[in-house]
């Protein structure tokens, strides 16, 4: 059964100040991997997709990067807009390819 | 591209009523997905179209869960006899291609009492 576990669970940063979430997955083929960031009361919206290791995507504040075991998220030099909940979510190669698997997210909050 | 558009955006219901989701997808799109979220969880799969036929339905989905797409556009979520577990929030989500990211709705915020 594939898995996501996401780290932190929250997160609180001032503005300006550098982290990384982090998501570990175990699937048994993958066939890509997502991020979605998620504001209160809203749907996911599509970020990033990583394909196969070694892969980055860039985006404004945001860099995306992937291993065979994880994948990180890179913010940098974050704005108080940047504040919401961030998913990770895998899809596998096999017969359920359409099929996302979600992690619980990061709420990653940013102080002004 | 007006987006995927879900109705209502919230429901409040008593204990062992029906209650009914609308979804309408991107209009290009032929593949449409049903999630589920609740408070501190990520999305979890219910069920896929591809064009009108539904091609997989998660365990989740018990026999009081049911869920059509007619002619391949909009789509249906229909919960029959609801049971507070109920309560949570249902996203409806699209894609054109096999590999194309899934575009969710707004959710519409199922409350049981």
């Amino acid at each position: 059964e594939d898995q996501v576990t996401q780290s932190p669970e929250a997160l609180r940063l001032q503005e300006g100040e550098s982290s990384s979430l982090n998501c570990s997955y175990t699937v048994s083929g993958l066939r890509g991997l997502f991020w979605y960031r998620q504001d209160p009361g809203k749907g996911p919206e599509f970020l990033f997709t990583l394909y196969s290791a070694g892969e980055e995507k860039e985006k404004e504040r945001l860099k995306a990067t992937l291993t065979k075991k994880e994948s990180f998220l890179h913010i940098t030099a974050p704005k108080p807009e940047d504040s919401a909940t961030y998913l990770c979510a895998v899809q596998n190669s096999g017969g359920s390819n359409y099929k996302l698997t979600f992690g619980k997210g990061t709420l990653l909050t940013v102080n002004p | 591209d007006t987006g995927v558009s879900q109705d209502p955006r919230h429901k409040i219901t008593k204990r062992g009523q029906n209650v009914t989701f609308r979804c309408d997808p991107i209009s290009e799109h032929n593949r449409l997905y049903w999630y589920r979220q609740t408070l501190g969880q990520g999305p979890e799969f219910l069920t896929y179209f591809q064009n009108e036929a539904q091609l997989e339905k998660s365990r989740l989905l018990s026999d009081r869960f049911s869920a059509e797409r007619p002619k391949g556009s909009f789509s249906t979520l229909e919960i029959q006899r609801t049971e507070q577990g109920d309560s949570a929030m249902y996203l409806c989500a699209s894609s054109h291609y096999e590999d194309s990211p899934l575009h969710f709705g707004n959710g519409t915020r199922l409350t049981v009492t």
